[in-house]
């Protein structure tokens, strides 16, 4: 059965500066997705990024970005130029590669951003 | 359009009582997840739809959990003789399989407490 870990169960960050948030998963399969859901108190999870296993180069959504070490198994997710709302739990996932397998998620990372 | 709504938002019940969780997905989503997230814990897949096929409900705690889903749209997720321990979030995703990113869209969740 697939795993993932998230070693960091709180973060802080200075407004505008940059934080990174650790993943790492284990799995036996070659074909997978990875995803990061942000979490405000609101509940709603909200999809902040993906990446495809067979792709190489790292997927980026305007202020994240992913450093994802297929080898190594790690999938960190970098945030740049921190916001008031970035605040939140940051949970990180995994998929099989049919589309129709449920999510594996860690424990998740509370962010909190200091003004 | 609206996105995956959840109802009741919150439900307090006293441990015995049965209770009912309700999920409307999104219009035209094929596939239906539920999840549970207890305090300090990521998600944890419960049970999945997809269309008229038998559901996944290799995710179930225990036999007093089962759910529906009428029509391939609304589902229920009932609990009976609940217990302390089912206390957490129920949190309901929908995804259309037939579509461009297969990316699941969560509900704001149902948070219930048993006293």
């Amino acid at each position: 059965a697939q795993t993932v870990t998230q070693s960091q169960p709180e973060m802080s960050v200075q407004e505008a500066e940059t934080v990174t948030l650790s993943c790492t998963y284990d799995t036996s399969e070659s074909d997978y997705y990875l995803f990061w859901y942000k979490q405000p108190p609101s509940r709603q999870m909200i999809l902040v990024i993906r990446q495809e296993a067979y792709k190489q180069q790292n997927a980026t959504e305007n202020r994240f970005s992913v450093n994802f070490q297929k080898a190594a198994k790690s999938f960190s997710l970098k945030i740049s130029d921190s916001q008031l709302g970035d605040a939140a739990m940051y949970f990180c996932a995994y998929r099989s590669a049919p589309g129709n397998t449920p999510l594996v998620f860690g424990k998740g990372t509370r962010l909190s951003v200091i003004a | 359009g609206a996105g995956v709504s959840q109802s009741p938002s919150n439900k307090v019940t006293e441990k015995g009582k049965d209770v009912e969780l309700r999920c409307d997905p999104i219009s035209g989503h094929t596939a239906l997840y539920w999840y549970r997230q207890s305090l300090g814990q990521g998600l944890e897949f419960l049970i999945y739809f997809q269309g008229n096929s038998a559901p996944d409900k290799s995710g179930l705690p225990s036999d007093r959990f089962s759910a529906e889903r009428t029509g391939g749209s609304v589902s229920t997720l009932t609990i009976q003789r609940t217990q302390q321990e089912d206390s957490a979030v129920y949190l309901c995703a929908s995804i259309d399989l037939a579509g461009v990113t297969d990316t699941q869209y969560f509900g704001p969740g149902t948070r219930l407490t048993v006293l």
